[in-house]
């Protein structure tokens, strides 16, 4: 089915540890996001990309690091991680940045750091 | 700075019309959406409203915005059990960068 999809579903990590969640799209999207959501506080922009070959920080971005592979696929990278970044993780893409389509999303990725 | 607040739960008995509301703050906003989250799933967009616009109806779905109010309301005529899901109201924000803001997401349970 066409949309977005995120590996893996699950993770846990002991602090230090890094890992990458991976993300892509088939629907050729331009821009693609990468959010974390937390309870009591929604969803949180950790960076985008809006369009292949342009990262940008969000709102949250310490402790990750983005790669825009191609047009499809965006990952997320946890160098060193920390039990704060215990969170669901999800990707989305939209055909542009301001756009009624709104975005798609995966169906997250639950990491948990020990 | 940009903001979009919810009311954290909701619960309405089967059949019965729910209303879900949502303030916000930029009143540059191009687009208002609202989201439906089911348990272990992404975000999934619902609708959507042009700011331009007073109100959208889509099936069960009808969105009013108050422009003036910054007010923005999602109603679901005759809910099912299928319903009950978390529901985000979020906002294009042009500020310094470009970005959706969501709000904190309403949880709608509802009660055969």
């Amino acid at each position: 089915n066409a949309g977005v999809t995120q590996t893996p579903k699950f993770q846990v990590l002991k602090t230090g540890q890094s890992m990458t969640l991976q993300c892509a799209q088939d629907m050729n999207h331009n821009s693609m996001y990468w959010y974390r959501q937390d309870p009591g506080m929604g969803l949180r922009l950790i960076y985008y990309s809006a369009s292949e070959g342009t990262t940008d920080k969000g709102e949250v971005p310490n402790g990750y690091n983005v790669s825009r592979l191609n047009k499809r696929e965006f990952s997320l990278r946890l160098e060193s991680a920390a039990p704060s970044q215990t969170s669901v993780y999800f990707c989305a893409s939209s055909e542009e940045i301001k756009g009624a389509d709104g975005y798609t999303f995966g169906s997250g990725t639950r990491l948990t750091v020990v | 700075g940009e903001d979009v607040e919810q009311s954290l739960f909701l619960s309405v008995r089967e059949g019965d019309s729910s209303v879900i509301n949502c303030t916000y703050t930029d009143s540059s906003s191009t687009y208002l959406y609202w989201y439906k989250q089911e348990p272990g799933a992404g975000l999934q967009l619902l609708t959507y409203i042009f700011s331009n616009m007073d109100m959208k109806q889509d099936q069960r779905l009808t969105v009013l915005l108050n422009k003036k109010d910054k007010h923005l309301s999602l109603r679901i005529a005759d809910t099912q059990t299928g319903d009950s899901a978390i529901y985000f109201c979020a906002e294009i924000f042009s500020g310094g960068y470009q970005k959706v803001t969501f709000g904190i997401g309403t949880k709608l349970q509802v009660i055969p």
